[in-house]
């Protein structure tokens, strides 16, 4: 089993809103990743878990919110978003949190998120 | 700091013939990398790795291949199908980290 699920597929939210992105492997991987995407871009690394503790944070605004219950799963939680934070949102997997052999990133199908 | 390249944004090809998609990068202390595939509303799809004990890497009908002095891999897909066509990321580490960082992308456009 080489999948990364995410939930929803699509969510549509107001400004004021406070709603929550799923990410899930079992995998037995023990790093985990959220990255953002916008149209014809690079995926953009946001934060990275490492064995469930926060590793990277990429300067991301406080308005998301990640949280690693356990080492399948994966939340950021969003509050107070800016139309501008419309986006496909993307999680990822591997076996650790390192570059190289063995540790290829697995990336789930994405949350389309428009902000309203 | 790491940076990668890939300096044809489109490339279309006839079904059948071969694909070659070139990523460019700057840093290679961190000799690993990755080629992802990418449909529209959809995430990456991992496609295929090459690390630096090796100039090349197969499977099935995609080969990569690493020149390390010039700093340049190359994604050959061969024979190109229509079902290709999809957007091609390759990714680098950055330099001391374990974040990858991801070229711009190549749009590939196979033509039945």
């Amino acid at each position: 089993d080489t999948e990364v699920t995410q939930t929803p597929k699509h969510l549509v939210m107001g400004m004021t809103n406070k709603k929550s992105l799923k990410c899930e492997q079992h995998m037995g991987h023990r790093a985990m990743y959220w990255y953002k995407q916008k149209a014809k871009k690079p995926p953009e690394l946001m934060f990275v878990y490492s064995y469930e503790k926060l590793s990277i944070n990429e300067s991301v605004p406080s308005r998301f919110s990640p949280e690693c219950p356990n080492s399948s799963l994966l939340n950021l939680h969003l509050h107070a978003l800016q139309p501008e934070d419309s986006a496909l949102y993307l999680c990822a997997s591997s076996l650790q949190a390192a570059s190289g052999l063995y540790n290829d990133q697995f990336f789930g199908p994405g949350t389309r998120l428009t902000v309203l | 700091d790491q940076q990668v390249k890939q300096n044809s944004p489109s490339l279309s090809v006839q079904e059948g013939r071969i694909s070659i998609l070139n990523c460019d990068y700057t840093n290679s202390m961190f000799d690993y990398f990755l080629w992802y595939k990418k449909y529209p509303a959809e995430g990456p799809t991992f496609l295929i790795s090459i690390s630096s004990i090796k100039d090349k890497n197969e499977d099935g009908r995609f080969t990569v291949f690493l020149n390390k002095s010039a700093k340049h891999l190359s994604l050959h897909i061969v024979p190109s199908q229509p079902g290709d066509s999809a957007v091609y990321f390759c990714a680098a580490p950055d330099s001391g980290t374990y974040k990858y960082i991801f070229g711009t992308g190549t749009r590939l456009k196979v033509l039945a």
